[in-house]
């Protein structure tokens, strides 16, 4: 049973306009949530994160929204630019947990 | 400061033979965890390891099996390879006690078992 699910295996966006990935959550145990790029032969490099007692995080170009009561989150990047290009992950995990639970990831394609 | 070192970056085993991949966390973190990366499963998590006591572990056959030295660099080791263990293995630390923290991953040992 996955309890993170990124449901589009892949997004193409053109260069200068929002990318938005989703992912939703089952496990109502999971109060932290994370989301992790990465590119080809790299292992996956952290974004940005938010907690459960929060709604929305930004980071520059990087926003993410958390609805909980739908169990679900999204990144927004905006403006979305080429190097964006990467496979993002959504991963949660919840208290006393020492380990991340991932989505399978969303493979981003901005086009220049 | 060094990121997180993993060796071998590649290699290549048949079915029956075993596996050890070494992972070198960050400087001064003392949680390593390790993930599974396959095409159809995305990354699975393996084990996590702290000041060389295993704190937790992942749906994984014991043939899977780790351990951290007290300099916090972390081995695990796969027995008995089997085709399905084919997969990038990717050794991630932390510099917190608790998984509220961001990981840094290494860049992963992609296992070929044939």
């Amino acid at each position: 049973d996955q309890q993170v699910k990124q449901n589009s295996p892949s997004l193409s966006v053109q260069e200068g306009r929002i990318s938005i990935l989703n992912c939703d959550y089952t496990n109502s145990m999971f109060d932290y949530f994370l989301w992790y790029k990465k590119y080809p032969a790299e292992g996956p490099t952290f974004l940005i994160s938010i907690s459960s007692i929060k709604d929305k995080n930004e980071d520059g170009r990087f926003t993410v929204f958390l609805n909980k009561s739908a169990k679900h989150l999204s990144l927004h990047i905006v403006p979305s630019q080429p190097g964006d290009s990467a496979v993002y992950f959504c991963a949660a995990t919840g208290a006393g947990s020492y380990q991340l639970t991932f989505g399978k990831g969303t493979k981003l394609s901005v086009i220049p | 400061k060094a990121g997180v070192t993993q060796t071998p970056r590649y290699l290549i085993k048949t079915r029956g033979q075993q596996v050890t991949l070494s992972c070198s966390p960050i400087s001064g973190h003392r949680s390593v965890s390790w993930y599974q990366q396959t095409p159809g499963q995305g990354l699975q998590f393996l084990f996590e390891y702290f000041s060389e006591t295993q704190r937790n572990k992942g749906n994984f056959p014991g043939r899977f099996s780790g351990r951290q030295f007290s300099n916090s660099r972390s081995e695990m080791n796969v027995s008995t390879l089997e085709l399905g263990d084919s997969a990038l293995y990717l050794c991630a630390s932390s510099g917190t006690g608790n998984i509220g923290g961001e990981l840094f991953f290494g860049e992963g040992s992609r296992l070929t078992v044939l």
